[in-house]
């Protein structure tokens, strides 16, 4: 059965230090989200890609967070610096399609990520 | 503002009971609802889709219900199982149709 591939599963790092995430989504799927999630809380939208193109971006902290989807298949999440407060899992999701078609999302394992 | 609310408490019940979960929300008019089964340290899985012309849909044991005047999604489980244990969030297309947004879930534990 297909899977959305993140890695790495776990990261530890020291404040002020670069952080990236990697996402790879269902073969086919032209919509990837990513999420953060916060223990205890839901989760919350960073950045939402159609293909290659950004169509949600407005909940992403844009001095330090960045996202791409160069050739609208695999897509990475970079943090620089990180903070004490970006302690939380990033997941990544992908559906077939976006808009008011958007049916199930197909979320990835996450990536732990721990700010000392 | 706009919130999506679901109890906070966990909730606690006996093997074989039904389970019912609420979702709340304001300032919201979704096309559709979503539940998703969260199991810890993992990412959500999709259970069920409900769409605002819909009163009620089922999947084996599990039955949602969408009152869009009361602005309420329930989520049942019958005849529950330990193995129902997780938290189950549910979720809003909102922002004009583009945008899946969470509630802060609810932890269900099923005891023998």
């Amino acid at each position: 059965e297909a899977e959305v591939a993140q890695s790495p599963r776990y990261k530890i790092t020291e404040k002020s230090q670069a952080v990236a995430f990697w996402c790879d989504p269902i073969s086919g799927h032209a919509t990837l989200y990513w999420y953060r999630q916060i223990l205890g809380q839901g989760p919350e939208l960073l950045v939402q890609f159609q293909d290659e193109s950004v169509v949600d971006d407005s909940q992403l902290p844009k001095d330090r967070f960045s996202a791409e989807r160069l050739k609208g298949v695999d897509s990475t999440l970079k943090i620089q610096p990180a903070e004490l407060g970006d302690s939380a899992m990033y997941l990544c999701a992908s559906s077939h399609s976006g808009g008011a078609d958007t049916g199930e999302l197909f979320f990835g394992e996450g990536s732990r990520l721990t700010v000392l | 503002s706009q919130k999506i609310e679901q109890n906070s408490e966990a909730l606690n019940i006996q093997e074989g009971k039904t389970a019912t979960l609420t979702c709340n929300y304001t300032n919201y008019s979704p096309a559709y609802l979503q539940w998703y089964r969260q199991d810890p340290g993992r990412g959500p899985v999709f259970l069920l889709l409900i769409r605002e012309n819909e009163k009620e849909k089922r999947k084996e044991r599990l039955k949602v219900t969408f009152d869009t005047t009361l602005k309420q999604s329930l989520f049942h489980i019958t005849a529950s199982q330990p193995a129902d244990s997780a938290t189950y969030l549910c979720a809003l297309l909102t922002g004009g149709g583009n945008k899946l947004t969470f509630g802060t879930g609810t932890q269900l534990k099923v005891e023998l």
